[in-house]
């Protein structure tokens, strides 16, 4: 499988701020994915970063608060923006495997906001 | 749609005892089925998984069938370690979701010596 490391691993940072997660592999992948862990919860996916194209966000995500580039097949970041104490959380980002089917997981990124 | 639920927990074994922990799916078509694992502070890691109905995913002794009689996926392992701590994840991915992954809420396992 697929070597993935987030850069940071962790941050703690003011409302009303960006921060930029950065995302990358070993391997040139097709498919990678962001998503959220509330402080708790189970993972919730922001969006599918698509190289070369806008990324595919799910219901109730937006690109003014989430912006993801995807500017090769080996590296993609997600901006969390104007950040709100709601928005603590760790972000994941993850490939999809030679299977098709399988995702390989990042370390997390673990933002407080506060 | 798609939708994955498994047992709340928190489940707190002994070392050495038995442990389960039950996931149905709700799913289109044939769905791959998927047990991640969270240890404290880390990403999530693949665990196992099954691609078609009655295979059996196994790995570090932990196994689980894909049952489409029952839609379930149970994960068990015959005896626990305190290494064993963690928060898993049940999850299914098909190609009607474009195979994206849908998770299940999690069930921590905490494991006493």
């Amino acid at each position: 499988s697929a070597v993935i490391s987030q850069k940071p691993s962790r941050d703690i940072c003011q409302r009303g701020t960006s921060l930029t997660i950065q995302c990358q592999v070993d391997s040139q992948v097709t498919m990678m994915f962001w998503y959220r862990q509330q402080p708790g919860q189970s993972l919730t996916l922001i969006a599918t970063a698509n190289q070369g194209s806008e990324a595919t966000y799910e219901s109730g995500f937006v690109i003014d608060k989430f912006p993801i580039s995807r500017p090769n097949l080996t590296f993609s970041t997600l901006t969390v923006s104007n950040m709100s104490p709601e928005d603590s959380s760790i972000y994941l980002c993850s490939v999809g495997g030679e299977g098709g089917h399988e995702q390989y997981f990042g370390p997390g990124t673990r933002l407080t906001v506060t | 749609g798609n939708s994955v639920t498994q047992m709340e927990g928190p489940v707190t074994l002994s070392e050495e005892a038995f442990l389960t922990i039950n996931c149905t799916y709700t799913a289109t078509g044939y769905p791959s089925l998927f047990w991640y694992v969270q240890y404290p502070g880390e990403g999530l890691q693949l665990l196992l998984k099954a691609t078609k109905a009655d295979d059996k995913g196994s790995n570090k002794g932990f196994e689980a069938t894909y049952r489409k009689e029952t839609t379930s996926f149970h994960l068990e392992k015959g005896s626990v370690q305190v290494s064993d701590s963690a928060v898993y994840f049940c999850a299914l991915s098909g190609k009607a979701a474009g195979n994206k992954l849908t998770f299940g809420g999690g069930t921590r396992v905490l494991v006493k010596p």
